[in-house]
């Protein structure tokens, strides 16, 4: 069965610090991956996706992520956070043969001003 | 163009009665999704509609819950005799007609369901 793993539960950074958001996906077929990110009272929305084609994604306010095949990984990157990027941040998965979304169970990041 | 449409936003239901969630897709989105997000865990996969048909429904609960997408009108997720253990946030996607797998799916802002 498909899994999605994050790794850290609450990261705390100040700003303009490097972040590195860890996501390791359980599956052996072709994937789709996503970061979906959930700010304060807000519903989620998709800050990137990956479906083929070039492994490193550019996604909005200057996230990026690297899709590692043979890691089974998918690491969220921003070189310097601000205090606006506090919020959940949510990796998912799902097959090329499948419609639906397995979601990780999330990582709240804190950012000090 | 409206986003996702979820109401209620909160429903707070007493143990036994009944819950319905409505969810209005995208405008032109023919694909609905219901997730359940349980207090500090992630969103899990309930089940997936088209117009008047049910497509998966793997992570639909055996006894008590019911999802509809009909021809008019809102997808419905339906929860008879609830239970503490129903409490949760439960949230609505939709994607645009097409091969699902592929596309994107946009999210409601969710119902917060509480069961005392």
């Amino acid at each position: 069965a498909q899994s999605v793993s994050q790794h850290n539960h609450h990261v705390i950074l100040s700003e303009a610090a490097s972040l590195e958001l860890g996501c390791n996906y359980s599956y052996g077929g072709t994937v789709n991956l996503f970061w979906y990110v959930q700010y304060p009272g807000q519903h989620l929305q998709l800050l990137l996706k990956y479906f083929s084609g070039d492994p490193l994604v550019k996604g909005i306010k200057g996230f990026e992520a690297e899709f590692i095949k043979s890691k089974f990984s998918f690491n969220l990157r921003k070189p310097s956070v601000q205090w606006s990027d506090t919020a959940e941040y949510f990796c998912a998965v799902s097959s090329s043969s499948a419609s639906k979304i397995i979601f990780g169970s999330g990582t709240r990041l804190s950012i000090r001003p | 163009n409206a986003g996702v449409m979820q109401n209620p936003r909160h429903l707070v239901r007493r143990r036994g009665q009944e819950a319905r969630l409505r969810c209005s897709p995208m405008k032109g989105h023919s694909h609905v999704y219901w997730y359940r997000q349980l207090p500090e865990e992630g969103l899990k996969f309930m089940v997936y509609l088209q117009k008047e048909n049910i497509i998966d429904e793997s992570g639909m609960p055996k006894e008590r819950f019911s999802a509809e997408f009909p021809k008019e009108g809102p997808s419905i997720l339906r929860i008879q005799q609830v239970v503490r253990g129903d409490s949760a946030a439960y949230f609505c996607a939709s994607s645009p007609p097409g091969l699902a797998n592929y596309n994107e799916q946009f999210f409601g802002p969710g119902t917060r369901l509480t069961v005392l």
